[in-house]
This record gives structure tokens, sequence and C-alpha cells, in this order.
């Protein structure tokens, strides 16, 4: 089973385009991520939400927006993509609540890989 | 504010050798720490974390990591390697109450030879 999926693996899209990618975590984990990891594979943290709520949003264009429907999924979608936004984006969750998630091990999905053309 | 530098962006070492990644940090706040790996095209999977107690951690895989507070480090190390550690390796801090946000350093690519 597994256990953070996320879909599509792969993405390739004209520049100016929408276009969302979907993340589940089938653990019972309370906290979920959004990772960017650009092409010199340095990854830095997006969003976090905790049981549908916003916890992190770190300095990203408003363009990406996320969102939880439920606490097993936290789905990003990005309007108007653009050149830079080309990069492998990871989803992770982790078990606790925003106030110990610190300390907790985060589970990361296997990556979609976004190509902006 | 936090930082984590990875002081080899590329270790090449023979097989059964022993190895060390290095990993430093600093930050203004109390940290936990973190080795994660990235085997190719995949995602990336905890090796071992330091939250308290004995500056000696173990992990999967053979590994093992050892916090020093006054150097502010967190090297990785293993005494012999294996061809399939072959991976990026990235050591993390999480700061202390802001919500289990990873900040990483830039990866050390191990790559082991036969």
């Amino acid at each position: 089973d597994t256990a953070v999926s996320q879909t599509p693996k792969y993405l390739v899209t004209q520049m100016g385009n929408d276009k969302s990618i979907k993340c589940e975590q089938n653990l019972g984990h309370d906290t979920m991520y959004w990772y960017k990891q650009d092409s010199k594979k340095f990854l830095k943290i997006m969003f976090s939400y905790n049981n549908k709520e916003l916890i992190i949003n770190e300095t990203v264009p408003n363009r990406f927006s996320p969102k939880s429907p439920d606490k097993a999924h936290l789905n990003l979608h990005i309007n108007s993509l653009e050149l830079g936004d080309s990069a492998v984006y990871f989803c992770a969750s982790s078990p606790g609540l925003a106030g110990v998630a610190s300390a907790d091990t985060q589970y990361f999905g296997p990556g979609t890989r976004l190509t902006v053309l | 504010a936090q930082s984590v530098t990875q002081l080899d962006s590329q270790v090449p070492v023979f097989e059964e050798a022993p190895v060390e990644l290095r990993c430093n940090y600093s930050s203004s706040v109390s940290v936990y720490l973190f080795w994660y790996v990235q085997y190719p095209n995949q995602g990336l999977q905890l090796l071992l974390k330091y939250l308290s107690g004995s500056t000696l951690v173990k992990g999967i895989n053979g590994f093992e990591a050892e916090f020093n507070k006054s150097q502010t480090s967190f090297h990785l190390r293993k005494p012999s390697v294996h061809i399939s550690d072959t991976a990026e390796y990235f050591c993390a801090v999480s700061p202390y109450n802001q919500g289990g946000k990873l900040i990483f350093g830039q990866g050390t690519e191990l790559s082991v030879k036969p």
C-alpha cells in the first residue's frame, strides 16, 4: 500500500496554463506539506496544512494555491505557469498536530516532475 | 533564521570504505536535526533524527550521526558502505514550534564505486 501518493508523476505543459497536482496519504496523519525541489536538488518548503488548516505559507507566489478538502488530501493548484516553476514537487505528511510536528518524521511521496515549456 | 550547510556536494567512495557526510547548521532558536536520503527518482526517507538525549544517534541501514552543540554540527557516518548506499543525502533542521517546517541543506551526492 502506498503511504503518500501523488498524481501525476510527470506533468509537461505550456507557459500560461493552469495545472493541479494531487496528494493523498493513507497514514492517518494530521499534517501535510508541499516542497519544491529545483534543478540543483535544493528542497524548500512551500506550505503545510494541519487538519485542513493552513499552518505554513512560505514566500510563494500567489499563483500557487494549496487546497485541503480533508486531512488525507492536500492538492496544489498553479495558475499561469512560468518557466521557473519547472521543478519536482514533493508532498509529505507527518503524524502530529502543529504544536509537536517539529519533532516528527515526515513521509514523502514519490514526487511530481513539472516541466513548463 | 536558520540555515544548513552541507560541506561536500559530492563524495565518491569505494565499497566497504567508511564515509562521513558533514553538516553544519545555524539557528537563532532551538532545532531538531534530521538526515534524509533520496534514492534516484524517489521521494525522501528518514535515516535518523536527533531530538534530545544521547548525542550519538543510530539510524537505518547502519548509519549513525553525532550531534555536537558547540560546533553546531550533525555529521553522518557509516563504517562500511555498500553500492546500494549510492544516493543523495540531505541534512535538515526543524525549529521548535514552527509547525514541522524542515530547512534543508544543499544535499551531498554519495557515489559508491565497486
